[in-house]
């Protein structure tokens, strides 16, 4: 299984709405990423787990609140969000070897 | 802060032609990677180069790490409409990735 998944795919919510974005991989891999990527950009970093901890926190609103419940999983509470907070949310693991394992995002579109 | 300028922002060819897409930096990186976006997917990884002075291929597509370890290039030989996509460079650091700001290619048939 060399896949990271993500759920949903595609999410509508409106700007008093809780909503959760969530991620999972079986590759084993103890590093996982939240991005967020506006339409033509690079992804930009959120925040990074390191061995179900947090480790970096890239000066995110406290209206995206990440949660790493395993090793497996990795969650992105989203509560209180504005229009400008649209945009891909991207999943990563990370083995030793350095590289990214992306999935294929969640698309987030705040009304 | 590391930066990756990545250069050109924004390639439009026709099918056949011949690109080189450049990474720079004032930076040295451990390795540098190479991921393909293609539109509403995640990047995926291309190619990861570690040695100054590297070289690998990619059936079309031949990546370059300079020998300082700064800079790197991808060159694409006879694209293909397939090839359509957000090209990104990113250094790799001790527990992040530092992307370039992409580029984006189009290839018309």
């Amino acid at each position: 299984d060399t896949e990271v998944t993500q759920t949903p795919k595609h999410l509508v919510m409106g700007m008093t709405n809780k909503k959760s974005l969530k991620c999972e991989q079986h590759m084993g891999h103890r590093a996982m990423y939240w991005y967020k990527q506006k339409a033509k950009k690079p992804p930009e970093l959120m925040f990074v787990y390191s061995y179900e901890k947090l480790s970096i926190n890239e000066s995110v609103p406290s209206r995206f609140s990440p949660e790493c419940p395993n090793s497996s999983l990795l969650n992105l509470h989203l509560h209180a969000l504005q229009p400008e907070d649209s945009a891909l949310y991207l999943c990563a693991s990370r083995p030793n070897t350095g590289e990214l394992f992306f999935g294929e995002g969640s698309r987030l579109t705040v009304l | 802060t590391q930066l990756l300028e990545q250069s050109p922002q924004f390639l439009s060819i026709q099918e056949g032609e011949n690109l080189t897409v450049y990474c720079n930096s004032s930076s040295v990186f451990s390795s540098l990677q190479w991921y393909r976006q293609e539109p509403g997917e995640g990047p995926v990884l291309l190619v990861t180069v570690v040695t100054g002075g590297e070289v690998k291929k990619l059936k079309r597509l031949t990546f370059q790490f300079g020998d300082a370890r700064k800079d790197s290039s991808l060159h694409i030989t006879a694209a293909q409409p397939g090839d359509t996509g957000l090209y990104l460079c990113a250094g790799a650091g001790y527990s992040t990735l530092t992307f370039g700001k992409g580029t984006m290619l189009l290839v018309s048939p």
